[in-house]
């Protein structure tokens, strides 16, 4: 089974801290993403990568960054916690080429407090 | 990018079919329609997508109307289980179709399935 691994499913943290949240996919997927869900504003892309090393903007990358520096695991790094940055936050990752289903993680619910 | 209209919520009894509308009257002839969804703490899960073909497998039929301006996922004797948010997607092409793509969730539709 395709498995697409959330290092938390729950994390809570300070205003002000980096956080890391992890991802990992063990399909050997050249694409993964970075979502995160609110109510009522349904799933939005953050990020995207398509290969290591690089990344592409989703529609509300700011006060985020990622990183990918090796093609199974995919990082999103929120640099100063903000309380508005509480949220699910959800992980994907598909194969290349725009005819493949992506798969995603169980999510990581983040309180920033 | 296509845009695409479901309704906000259904219901459907038990053993029923479910066919979920949507519309997507923007789609340009490339785009391909997919379908997921999402059970309550849990991250989407990929259920089907088409071209124009209608398609079928182990948990749904696509149907995907001639002029492509809309489509129906079938759930043909849904369960409890099958309580869920559907969405229904068209495919964006966020770099070009070798490199990558990304997905644009809208808001769904609740379905929920009675006893």
């Amino acid at each position: 089974d395709v498995k697409v691994t959330q290092s938390s499913r729950y994390l809570v943290k300070r205003t002000g801290e980096k956080v890391f949240l992890e991802c990992v996919q063990d399909m050997d997927h050249e694409n993964m993403f970075w979502y995160r869900q609110d109510p009522g504003l349904g799933l939005r892309l953050i990020y995207f990568s398509y290969d290591v090393k690089m990344k592409e903007k989703g529609d509300i990358p700011e006060g985020y960054s990622v990183s990918r520096e090796k093609k199974e695991r995919f990082s999103l790094i929120l640099e100063s916690a903000s309380t508005n940055q509480t949220s699910m936050y959800l992980c994907a990752s598909s194969y290349r080429g725009g005819r493949t289903e992506a798969f995603f993680g169980q999510g990581t619910r983040l309180t920033v407090v | 990018d296509a845009k695409t209209t479901q309704p906000t919520s259904m219901d459907c009894a038990e053993g029923r079919a479910a066919n979920l509308p949507c519309n997507h009257s923007t789609i340009s002839g490339n785009e391909y329609v997919y379908w997921y969804r999402q059970i309550h703490s849990q991250g989407p899960q990929y259920i089907i997508h088409g071209l124009k073909n209608n398609e079928t497998n182990e948990m749904a039929s696509l149907i995907i109307t001639e002029d492509r301006k809309s489509s129906t996922l079938i759930l043909p004797h849904a369960t409890l289980r099958d309580t869920a948010v559907y969405y229904c997607i068209v495919r964006v092409a966020r770099n070009n179709s070798n490199s990558g793509y990304a997905l644009n969730f809208g808001k769904g539709t609740s379905l929920l399935v009675t006893p």
